[in-house]
């Protein structure tokens, strides 16, 4: 069984479009967490949510907009694409609040390139 | 000097070989620390945690060195399964909870 998965893995798209991106893990972790990871493969966190709750927003325009409707879901939506948001996006789980000090399990990517 | 640092490399090496990489970081309140590894097109894979002075998990050897605020992984006996890259990971911010990875050092193993 997969631990942490996301949909799509990849996606395609218009510059202008609205798309979401959903996670799922079956860990039974409190938190999850959104990062992009750009073509020099760096890795920076987006955003994190704790038990449906949001404990880290990291400097991310406000077209990305993240939702939790549980704590074992995290999903992202970006509107109105641009042709910077093409990235590969990874979500990840970890048992506790202060998530930085414990190991991350991450989905497999979405890869989201905007034309 | 930025949050977290690495060589990205490539480090090229052959079979056998042992290899170093560090990762420097700057937040000195930092309590724990971490390397991924992460293969071509796949998502990082957590390999080794360190919570005080080091780790060793058989090939694979982590030391903290807080005074000088790097920490270091150590790869003996390269094998060719080992080319990946290797990220550092280590808490910042005021509360020392966000995860900040380091750009990664890229490992190339040949024959």
């Amino acid at each position: 069984d997969t631990a942490v998965s996301q949909t799509p893995k990849y996606l395609v798209t218009q510059m202008g479009n609205d798309k979401s991106i959903k996670c799922e893990q079956n860990l039974g972790h409190d938190t999850m967490y959104w990062y992009k990871q750009d073509s020099k493969k760096f890795l920076k966190i987006m955003f994190s949510y704790n038990n449906k709750e949001l404990i880290i927003n990291e400097t991310v325009p406000n077209r990305f907009s993240p939702k939790s409707p549980d704590k074992a879901h995290l999903n992202l939506h970006i509107n109105s694409l641009e042709l910077g948001d093409s990235a590969v996006y990874f979500c990840a789980s970890s048992p506790f609040e202060r998530g930085a000090g414990e190991t991350q399990y991450f989905g497999p990517g979405t890869r989201l390139l905007v034309l | 000097r930025k949050e977290v640092e690495q060589d990205p490399g490539p480090f090229n090496v052959p079979e056998g070989a042992t290899v170093a990489f560090n990762c420097t970081y700057s937040n000195s309140a930092s309590q724990s620390f971490f390397w991924y590894r992460q293969d071509c097109r796949k998502e990082p894979k957590l390999l080794m945690s360190v919570y005080s002075s080091g780790n060793e998990d058989g090939r694979f050897t982590a030391q903290l060195n807080r005074a000088s605020q790097y920490i270091s992984l150590l790869i003996r006996d390269s094998k060719l399964s080992d080319s990946a890259t290797y990220l550092c990971v280590v808490p910042t911010g005021g509360g020392s909870y966000i995860p900040t990875f380091g750009r990664g050092t890229s490992l190339i193993v040949h024959p």
